[in-house]
């Protein structure tokens, strides 16, 4: 079955404790993407990766980091939590970064950061 | 830059009633126009998309929407709506930077 899958679903932690969201998808897709929803704002995305090695800052990549060491996976990584950082957190797919390209979404991580 | 304007934050309607979510985007070149919904507790899923053609799109679950590029909008509709459409529905553009920009978003609730 072709998905995204994100892992850890649901993930509490305290301020400062590095954390890393895995993000996989199975489709052979190109371009990935995190996102984090938030009430009222929508989604923003925070970094894309248009293949492997090649990654770039969204419109909120302030402490993110991120990396694409393979097609499938491409983990987001908090270095040092705060609670501004609590939010949802969605990885989406395509298979390119052309335009009209349908990106599959994750099922979401729910963080808290305390 | 592009962008996205999503009018109705809240809409509360009826069984049968009639849906039409507002959006209305920024850009100066040739866009690709998407609707997403997210039903409670789920992930973005696809309703459709508009990449060139016919500008009356037909998605899923009776659902379409109207590119109208003199007004630069992409407005969602739906006759009928059901309790099973209570869901939160982002419309998103990708311009010419590939990165798709989201709305806001509308929560729309259905009552039976």
């Amino acid at each position: 079955e072709a998905q995204v899958t994100q892992n850890p679903r649901y993930l509490i932690t305290v301020t400062g404790k590095k954390l890393t969201v895995t993000c996989s998808q199975n489709m052979n897709h190109e371009y990935m993407s995190w996102y984090r929803q938030d009430p009222g704002l929508g989604l923003r995305q925070i970094y894309y990766s248009m293949n492997v090695e090649v990654t770039d800052k969204g419109d909120v990549p302030e402490g993110y980091k991120v990396s694409r060491k393979e097609k499938r996976n491409f983990p987001l990584i908090l270095e040092s939590p705060s609670p501004n950082q609590t939010s949802l957190y969605f990885c989406a797919s395509s298979l390119s970064r052309q335009g009209g390209e349908t990106q599959y979404f994750g099922p979401g991580t729910r963080l808290l950061v305390l | 830059a592009q962008s996205v304007s999503q009018h109705n934050h809240h809409v509360i309607l009826s069984e049968a009633a009639s849906l039409e979510l507002g959006c209305n985007y920024s850009y100066g070149g040739t866009v690709n126009l998407f609707w997403y919904v997210q039903y409670p507790g789920q992930h973005l899923q696809l309703l459709l998309k508009y990449f060139s053609g016919d500008p009356l799109v037909k998605g899923i679950k009776g659902f379409e929407a109207e590119f109208i590029k003199s007004k630069f909008s992409f407005n969602l509709r739906k006759p009928s709506v059901q309790w099973s459409d209570t869901a939160e529905y982002f419309c998103a553009v990708r311009g010419g930077s590939y990165i798709p920009t989201f709305g806001r978003g509308t929560s729309l609730i259905v009552h039976p």
